[in-house]
């Protein structure tokens, strides 16, 4: 129930292209849904966070879509470029106590 | 500059030993977490303090140890009972506890066994 599944473990994409990451979970309490970006050797930093009231949240490039009844989030990452190149973590959190649960990460490489 | 600074960067354990690890944050937020990161799996979290004088065990407390008697310090200690201490640990703080405030991250320190 506490589980936050992400797919796939690795993606490679052309420059430009669109880069998706999905991630589905089961604790229906969850209602805090942050996608973090981290470089090798640093620390993941916050890219953009979604609430289960909406169903979409785009910020630039990025977009989360998400799907309540099926318990899914997706990170869409548009016009892919090669600085995006890093690991990406989906986490949830419930219940008003910021304890989020995080996937286990994409590996992103964005190829010239 | 606000942030989070995690210090060493690189640290070797001998056998038993704890070694202590550093977190400082100068955002004034209440709440801070140290997360423990290995290869192909997610942050796990391992302890979380709300407020000062108070701390919670996360999900893999065990081999593990904290204080928060600064709003802005709070270390985590790797005691010798911690079997498998090789990992990359992240510190991270957040306004309060509610879970609609970002979590902002340190750098992290590498922890590896000699």
């Amino acid at each position: 129930q506490q589980q936050v599944k992400q797919s796939p473990q690795s993606l490679i994409v052309q420059k430009g292209g669109i880069s998706i990451i999905n991630c589905a979970y089961e604790n229906t309490a969850f209602d805090y849904f942050p996608w973090y970006q981290q470089f090798p050797g640093k620390g993941p930093a916050l890219l953009i966070a979604i609430r289960p009231d909406v169903s979409e949240k785009k910020e630039g490039r990025f977009t989360i879509s998400f799907n309540k009844s099926a318990k899914q989030f997706s990170l869409h990452i548009m016009d892919s470029q090669p600085g995006d190149s890093a690991t990406y973590f989906c986490a949830a959190s419930k219940g008003g106590y910021n304890k989020l649960i995080f996937g286990a990460g994409t590996r992103l490489a964005v190829h010239p | 500059d606000g942030g989070i600074t995690q210090s060493p960067k690189y640290l070797f354990r001998k056998e038993g030993q704890n070694v202590t690890l550093s977190c400082e944050q100068n955002l004034n937020h209440d709440a801070m977490y140290w997360y423990r990161q290995d290869p192909g799996q997610g942050l796990r979290l391992i302890y979380y303090s709300q407020i000062v004088n108070d701390f919670q065990k996360g999900d893999i407390a065990e081999g593990y140890s904290v204080s928060r008697e600064k709003k802005e310090s709070f270390p985590l200690t790797v005691t010798s009972a911690q079997k498998n201490p090789t990992a990359f640990y992240l510190c991270a703080s957040s306004i309060d506890s509610n879970s609609n405030q970002p979590q902002h991250f340190g750098d992290g320190t590498r922890l590896s066994i000699l």
